[in-house]
């Protein structure tokens, strides 16, 4: 249980053009969705947290102009990375928390971001 | 969550050892403690976690000791394999439900 999919594995895009990311929860309603970005041999950095039906609570220093994320349902969130530039290539990891187990976030396989 | 810290960064163990990894949090209203387990190139799996409310969890060769007091828990695996290789992230959440991880500690057991 608690399976979390993320799509595409890898991406690679040309400088401004803009880039979706789309995570799903498999087999359980998703209440709560975190998008991530890891960089090489570095931890986890929490971007966003969405709640299905509201807006994203962004952390401090990510652009929400620029990383948008839409929870549209509570099988699914996406991330939008627009205009991007090669400093955004990177490593984006979602994961996805359900009603019985607020606590415990279950991860995506991540997606592999490369800006030419 | 605030901050947490993460010792050690790397840890060299031969199999069949053990190996504790530690880690620091300064927030005192935190109350979930998972361990995270990520191998090169994938996913993080949550391996185990623990509540404020005890002080100890196991589950087969792994273990998680908390001290609220002192603001410090610790992952102990017994009986290391070559497979449990990998990065390990500690993380603390409250009640938002965000996790803050550290830095993580990469174990690798020699065979």
């Amino acid at each position: 249980g608690a399976v979390v999919s993320q799509h595409p594995s890898r991406v690679i895009c040309k400088s401004g053009t803009s880039v979706k990311i789309e995570c799903r929860s498999l087999d359980f309603q998703a209440t709560t969705m975190f998008w991530y970005r890891q960089f090489p041999k570095q931890s986890l950095m929490l971007m966003a947290t969405s709640n299905e039906g509201s807006k994203a609570t962004y952390e401090q220093g990510v652009e929400k102009d620029k990383f948008l994320i839409n929870h549209a349902s509570l099988t699914l969130s996406t991330l939008t990375v627009t205009s991007a530039h090669p400093e955004d290539s990177s490593f984006y990891i979602c994961s996805a928390s359900g009603q019985g187990f607020p606590y415990e976030q279950y991860f995506g396989p991540g997606t592999r971001l490369t800006v030419t | 969550g605030e901050n947490v810290e993460q010792h050690p960064s790397t840890l060299s163990v031969q199999e069949g050892d053990s190996a504790v990894i530690k880690c620091t949090y300064s927030d005192s209203a935190s109350n979930y403690f998972p361990w995270y387990k990520q191998e090169l190139g994938k996913r993080p799996q949550l391996i185990i976690d623990i509540r404020s409310n005890v002080g100890e969890k196991k589950d087969q060769r792994i273990a998680v000791t908390l001290n609220k007091t002192a603001k410090h828990f610790s992952l102990h695996i017994t009986e290391t394999q070559p497979e449990d290789s990998a990065v390990y992230f500690c993380a603390e959440g409250g009640s938002n439900y965000k996790l803050t991880f550290g830095k993580g500690t990469l174990l690798t057991v020699n065979p």
